[in-house]
């Protein structure tokens, strides 16, 4: 058990209401990662987050803020959600070697 | 620029067959590499990796190893069982890019009583 969490697990929203996802670990790990996983397109990485206020862009992360306020929470926020972002979001802790530990994941549904 | 390819699945077995996915990449240096599972309705979790050419990462019953000269890293196991079933992700990670994994597209394997 590597020690995170996320919520919620199951979301249902509207288009256009903003949505935030909380990623909670335990383990202290300095690198923090928040992907989405969709059919036909794999894992793909929304942002990043390598110490406290330290974070970063991945490949797709327009539409998408995160915050990192404390080492054990990274938020990510949908502004204004659309139905693009219908996904399986996963949160995951790593040591900075590329080992990663993952959550297991927030299915969010933009009606 | 760095990349991971996988083979398309899904891949169907027979329990107790012997299973391959074959893995290539390309990257320059000395990327680590790993392998990832993720069971039906979870995360993913690391099943294993290896940091250097000519290692062998293993671990419950899977095998791969790290082949420079043909930047490969396939992943086998000798006999497969139902529990097995899953989706197999191929990923590799440098140095100079900050560790960021890049993935592959994963590879589903479905074993058959």
């Amino acid at each position: 058990d590597a020690g995170i969490t996320q919520s919620p697990r199951h979301k249902v929203t509207e288009t256009g209401t903003p949505v935030t996802l909380r990623c909670h670990q335990t383990e202290n790990h300095r690198y923090m990662y928040w992907y989405r996983q969709d059919p036909g397109h794999g894992l793909r990485l929304i942002h990043y987050s390598y110490g406290v206020k330290d974070t970063d862009k991945g490949e797709v992360s327009d539409g998408y803020s995160v915050s990192r306020s404390k080492t054990e929470d990274f938020l990510l926020t949908l502004e204004s959600a659309t139905s693009s972002q219908t996904s399986v979001y996963f949160c995951a802790q790593g040591t900075g070697d590329g080992e990663l530990f993952f959550g297991e994941g927030s299915r969010l549904t933009v009606l | 620029g760095n990349s991971v390819t996988q083979m398309e699945g899904p891949v169907t077995l027979s329990e107790e067959a012997f299973l391959t996915i074959n893995c290539t990449y390309t990257a320059t240096g000395y990327p680590s590499l790993f392998w990832y599972v993720q069971y039906p309705g979870e995360g993913l979790q690391l099943l294993l990796k290896a940091t250097k050419a000519d290692d062998k990462g293993s671990n419950k019953g899977f095998e791969a190893t790290y082949r420079k000269e043909t930047t490969s890293f396939h992943l086998e196991k000798g006999s497969v069982q139902v529990s097995d079933s899953a989706v197999y992700f191929c990923a590799l990670s440098r140095r100079d890019s900050n560790y960021q994994l890049i993935w592959g597209a994963g590879t589903k394997l479905i074993i058959k009583p």
